[in-house]
């Protein structure tokens, strides 16, 4: 397996405008995460999915940010509008099960909003 | 006080030196993981604990469970080896992961 991909792999976008991330799962897993690393807070947990379904979107920090899962091998998180603050590399990573399984991270998308 | 501690924040060590980082974490966990960043970025997996003691060739992973404490043990210590190192832990209740802020790991020829 390819492991976890995400893309775009480097974004930099003006302010106000829309941000989409995405991320394939590593086949198999269900559960996929969206986590946030920035210099400040560290790696933050934003969403988690299980079988496609949002389990706990508590780490969302704004109605401006959106994550869906329409199906097993495909994720999405996005922001609009994008703001300077939200510049950070964003990790996505899945795991077979949540409680024991072991997590695999893909290579992060790094987010630069001027 | 954060719920996971790590420390130290940053190591600097002579190749081939046996390193320990520590990792405390004050809740009920049903899982622990160490992560390995390196400066391209990308995360790695080490070890996934809840009881006992892991291997992986060079690096061995240990949890006190009793204690709220693990530790990442580096045997024969690489220049490779440089990366920040993570520790991660998993509530028992629930999926969540909560993250030490990491130790920054230097290891010089």
């Amino acid at each position: 397996d390819a492991g976890v991909i995400q893309s775009p792999r480097h974004e930099v976008t003006e302010m106000g405008q829309e941000v989409t991330l995405r991320c394939k799962p590593i086949s198999g897993h269900d559960y996929l995460f969206w986590y946030r690393q920035t210099m400040m807070r560290g790696l933050e947990l934003l969403i988690y999915f299980n079988n496609n379904v949002p389990i706990d979107d508590s780490g969302m920090p704004e109605d401006r940010f959106s994550a869906k899962m329409p199906n097993a091998s495909f994720s999405t998180l996005k922001i609009q509008p994008s703001e300077p603050r939200d510049s950070a590399v964003y990790f996505c990573a899945s795991s077979l099960l949540a409680g024991t399984g072991e997590l695999f991270f893909g290579e992060g998308s790094r987010l630069t909003v001027l | 006080k954060n719920e996971v501690e790590q420390s130290p924040q940053n190591l600097t060590a002579q190749e081939g030196e046996f390193i320990t980082i520590n990792c405390s974490y004050s809740v009920g966990i049903s899982a622990l993981h160490w992560l390995q960043q390196h400066p391209g970025g990308g995360i790695v997996s080490l070890f996934m604990l809840s009881s006992g003691k892991k291997k992986h060739g060079r690096l061995i992973a240990t949890i006190n469970i009793q204690e709220k404490h693990s530790s990442l043990h580096i045997t024969a210590s690489h220049p490779r080896d440089s990366a920040v190192y993570i520790c991660a832990v998993r509530r028992a209740s629930g999926s969540r992961l909560t993250f030490g802020e990491g130790t920054q790991l230097t290891v010089n020829p």
